[in-house]
């Protein structure tokens, strides 16, 4: 079945530093969502992206989506304390409606 | 005005016990989900509902009973517990059900079997 990748799976960064998080499939898919998980919270729907080669930007976040659409990046500059948390990439092959969840980031801040 | 919510959010019980959670979404949605996060934090989809219909049925034990009285509700209900289903359960929910939909997450309820 699908599998979606993420690496790393934890990452502690000095605040200000950057932080990227990386998310491959098995599978092409037709789009890729990124949600975060605060500690002790739920996942929450940061963005998706659906267009072969897409850049979006939030504020210090820069989501892209692999030209092949079997990849993805979620970036964050000059992190703060805030984005703390697991940030997943989740997305369905063509033809599967099923959401299948990357294995997560788990990013910790040090002050 | 929470729009999914979830009761209990700590479950603490013994193992061979019985156990219901349940789950409700007030976004008018006609998909509900229900996702097992493991201690390493992988999240996997257990079962999918579209409308008070089975949609999405992973590999779960049968001890496992999703029931889904209408389409704001489903409930998950948990025959004979074991050690091994010590998890945070989340429910969730989406418009339709496509995999191109957000999904919205309750806040989770901890399991702990002993």
């Amino acid at each position: 079945g699908q599998q979606v990748m993420q690496i790393p799976q934890y990452q502690h960064v000095q605040e200000g530093e950057d932080f990227t998080t990386y998310c491959n499939s098995s599978t092409t898919l037709s789009n890729i969502q990124w949600y975060k998980q605060r500690p002790g919270g739920h996942p929450v729907f940061l963005i998706q992206l659906v267009k072969s080669g897409e850049v979006k930007k939030q504020k210090r976040l820069t989501f892209q989506f692999g030209e092949a659409k079997k990849n993805s990046s979620l970036h964050i500059t000059a992190t703060q304390t805030t984005d703390v948390g697991t940030y997943f990439c989740a997305g369905p092959g063509f033809g599967n409606e099923k959401l299948t969840f990357g294995t997560g980031t788990r990013l910790t801040i040090i002050p | 005005d929470t729009a999914v919510s979830q009761t209990p959010k700590y479950l603490v019980t013994q193992m061979g016990n019985d156990k219901s959670i349940k789950c409700e979404q007030n976004l008018g949605h006609d998909t509900m989900y229900w996702y097992k996060q493991d201690s390493k934090k992988f999240l996997k989809i257990m079962f999918s509902y579209n409308n008070k219909e089975l949609i999405i049925n992973e590999t779960v034990p049968n001890r496992f009973s999703p029931k889904s009285p209408d389409k704001a509700h489903l409930n998950l209900h948990i025959n004979s517990l074991e050690l091994g289903d010590s998890a945070v359960y989340f429910c969730a929910s989406s418009q339709t059900g496509t995999g191109r939909e957000t999904q919205y997450f309750g806040p989770g309820t901890r399991l702990l079997v002993l």
